[in-house]
């Protein structure tokens, strides 16, 4: 069974980073890849980027390109997002999914909190 | 980028009766090439991550239920639920992948009349 277990949630002052992984079992992680997507309160996804497991190779989304980078440990079969000078309207629930262009397994959320 | 709008934003329909929820692109999400569609649906329930319904415009995914149907091509496309169900209610999306970086419709409620 395809599955993909996020961290716990995260609070955060403005202007520092926070760091999200996701686990994944179930499938050849090393033949995937993976999105990372966010959710602030009442409003549409919004997609930060993604990792082509094998090779490593990222793209991101030109609104995160500054602060963003996401990483691959293929010997834990784990992916992470980092996100840096964190700000009060990057409060939302953090999302990976599987695939490369539509996401068919998804974690279960991180809610990120940025409050001073 | 391109620009995801849905209609309507919120939609009730009785139990039984057939649910139809557009999605329009700012440009197409054909490819040529290929002749396919790349557009997606997702279903959110409440308090929980979005599932996949369908993909390609209208290829449904294992274990979705055949009252969820997809269609459409070019900007237009379509998601219908053809008797709807209890459990049905939830939030749904469209996603295009045609293009980085990947954009979502802002979602139509579905809820019981």
């Amino acid at each position: 069974q395809m599955q993909m277990v996020q961290s716990g949630p995260e609070v955060k002052k403005p202007g520092t980073s926070v760091k999200v992984s996701c686990k994944a079992s179930g499938f050849t992680f090393s033949s995937s890849a993976v999105q990372w997507v966010r959710q602030a309160r009442g409003q549409r996804l919004e997609w930060i980027g993604g990792i082509v497991i094998g090779s490593g190779k990222t793209d991101y989304a030109q609104k995160f390109q500054e602060r963003v980078s996401i990483t691959r440990d293929m010997s834990t079969n784990t992916a992470h997002l980092n996100l840096s000078s964190l700000r009060s309207d990057d409060t939302a629930v953090y999302y990976c999914a599987s695939g490369y262009f539509y996401s068919h397994t998804w974690g279960q959320g991180t809610l990120v909190t940025v409050s001073s | 980028d391109i620009v995801m709008t849905q209609s309507p934003d919120f939609l009730a329909v009785s139990l039984g009766e057939r649910a139809t929820i557009n999605c329009k692109s700012s440009q197409t999400v054909l490819d040529s090439s290929t002749k396919k569609n790349s557009l997606a649906w997702y279903q959110q329930r409440a308090g929980q991550p979005p599932t996949l319904l369908i993909y390609w415009a209208s290829t449904r995914e294992s274990g979705v239920p055949d009252r969820f149907s997809g269609s459409g091509s070019g900007t237009d496309f379509t998601l219908t639920i053809s008797s709807l169900q209890a459990e049905d209610v939830a939030v749904y999306y469209c996603q295009q992948f045609y293009s980085s970086p990947q954009t979502f419709g802002q979602g139509t409620r579905l809820e019981i009349k």
